[in-house]
């Protein structure tokens, strides 16, 4: 199992773009949640989904967008990039659909600058 | 609304001795309590995590102990090393799907 993906690794925007971070897990989690990582505070929760078909906000969604249209998949949508959304981006799973289990797996994470 | 409050910001300590980093956490309905390491660069990766129904558990060198009278919980690493040089994240998990981190702590084991 390759775990929990994210593309890309890296990537630079100009204010205003518009940008999809991708995220894919191979562990039939059903929980897949986006955090953005800043210096000193901690990872902050922007959006999360319990299954396919259901989203939901966390406490930081402003300025971002997200969809689950099968298990696998949780990509994160900038509309219009702003300097204030240069960041470390990581997606984590949990909770396999046939089990309550708590432990979250992070990706490797998608570092952002926004110019 | 739910809060972490994580201490120390920043750890050092010398190689051989012991290293505790505390939280705290608001929700008294929380009921699991993970501590992450992340180097730098890479992602958080679990090292042990304690559920509400337990005061204490251990796994070789770490140990992670839980109050919940007092909403605390804290991390122990003994006999430090050098690779335990790292930021290490504290988190609640407030509800069923709602995960509260704290902001860290950068431990430097200094040899």
């Amino acid at each position: 199992n390759a775990g929990v993906t994210q593309t890309p690794k890296f990537h630079i925007l100009k204010t205003g773009q518009s940008m999809t971070l991708q995220c894919a897990q191979d562990m039939n989690h059903g929980y897949l949640s986006w955090y953005r990582q800043d210096p000193g505070m901690g990872l902050r929760r922007i959006h999360y989904s319990v299954a396919a078909g259901i989203t939901d906000k966390g406490e930081v969604p402003d300025g971002y967008n997200v969809s689950r249209s099968n298990t696998e998949d949780f990509p994160l949508r900038l509309e219009s990039a702003a300097p204030s959304q240069t960041s470390v981006y990581f997606c984590a799973s949990s909770f396999p659909l046939e089990l309550s289990y708590n432990e979250q797996f992070f990706g490797p994470g998608t570092r952002l600058t926004v110019l | 609304g739910e809060n972490v409050e994580q201490h120390p910001s920043t750890l050092s300590v010398q190689e051989g001795d012991s290293a505790v980093i505390k939280c705290t956490y608001s929700d008294s309905a929380s009921n699991y309590f993970p501590w992450y390491k992340q180097e730098l660069g890479k992602r958080p990766q679990l090292i042990i995590d304690i559920r509400s129904n337990v005061g204490e558990k251990k796994d070789q060198r770490i140990a992670v102990t839980l109050n919940k009278t007092a909403k605390h919980f804290s991390l122990h690493i003994t006999e430090t090393q050098p690779e335990d040089s790292a930021v290490y994240f504290c988190a609640a998990l407030s509800g069923t799907y709602k995960y509260i981190f704290g902001t860290g702590t950068r431990l430097k084991v200094l040899a």
